[in-house]
């Protein structure tokens, strides 16, 4: 079954700490995406991996992708109120054009 | 601007009663998506287009209908909703399909509700 997991599922963590966001997933995976929803808006792109080893980084974010562990990473540094959003995962399945999302991870960082 | 915008936004309707949600994309972009969130599921997708006439079912493809006449246009039909089909909705296109750089673009969002 093609699954993506992610935890945690909510964080509630303080303005200038470290934290990261796991997603895992089930079978091969062709490329692996991150993206943000701000509450009651669309989603933002804010990554695409495309392949092992790989890792990009924007301000405080930085993700990473391990294909042999079958998981990412989104990486957290010194937390600000404004990164306070819920961020998806998902990926594309290998020989398809099928989008697999993980359920999110809501994150409040407090002041 | 680049966008992708749908239409309605919001929208109230009864069992069975035929809709259409509409999707439009002016970036040229091959490929178009939907997607319904529901509370603790994250986002789910119901069909997918490669490109104009070529489309095919995603994860939760029952109860809904798709077409694509024209590249830029990517409309979902509900023919007889049922209140399951309770949900917010999003569109979504990227270029290319799962190959190559591919963020995918996506829409405002219409939250539906069936009674």
């Amino acid at each position: 079954e093609l699954k993506v997991e992610q935890n945690p599922l909510f964080l509630s963590m303080q303005e200038g700490k470290n934290y990261t966001i796991y997603c895992n997933y089930s079978t091969t995976s062709d490329r692996l995406y991150w993206y943000r929803q701000d509450p009651g808006k669309s989603l933002e792109s804010l990554f695409v991996l495309l392949s092992n080893g790989a890792v990009k980084q924007e301000g405080r974010l930085m993700a990473s992708l391990d294909t042999k562990a079958r998981l990412s990473t989104l990486h957290i540094t010194a937390a600000v109120h404004d990164l306070s959003a819920t961020y998806f995962c998902a990926r594309t399945t290998s020989g398809t054009y099928k989008y697999i999302f993980g359920t999110g991870t809501r994150l409040k960082v407090l002041a | 601007e680049a966008q992708v915008t749908q239409n309605p936004r919001y929208l109230i309707t009864v069992t069975g009663k035929k809709l259409t949600v509409t999707c439009s994309q002016n970036m040229n972009h091959e490929y178009m998506s939907w997607y319904r969130q529901d509370p603790g599921l994250g986002l789910r997708q119901i069909y997918y287009s490669m490109n104009v006439e070529v489309t095919d079912k995603g994860d939760v493809p029952e109860g809904y209908k798709v077409s694509r006449k024209e590249k830029r246009n990517f409309p979902l039909i509900l023919e007889s909703p049922s209140p399951n089909q309770t949900s917010l909705y999003f569109c979504a296109s990227s270029f290319g399909g799962g190959r190559g750089y591919n963020e995918q673009f996506f829409g405002p969002g219409t939250r539906l509700t069936v009674l």
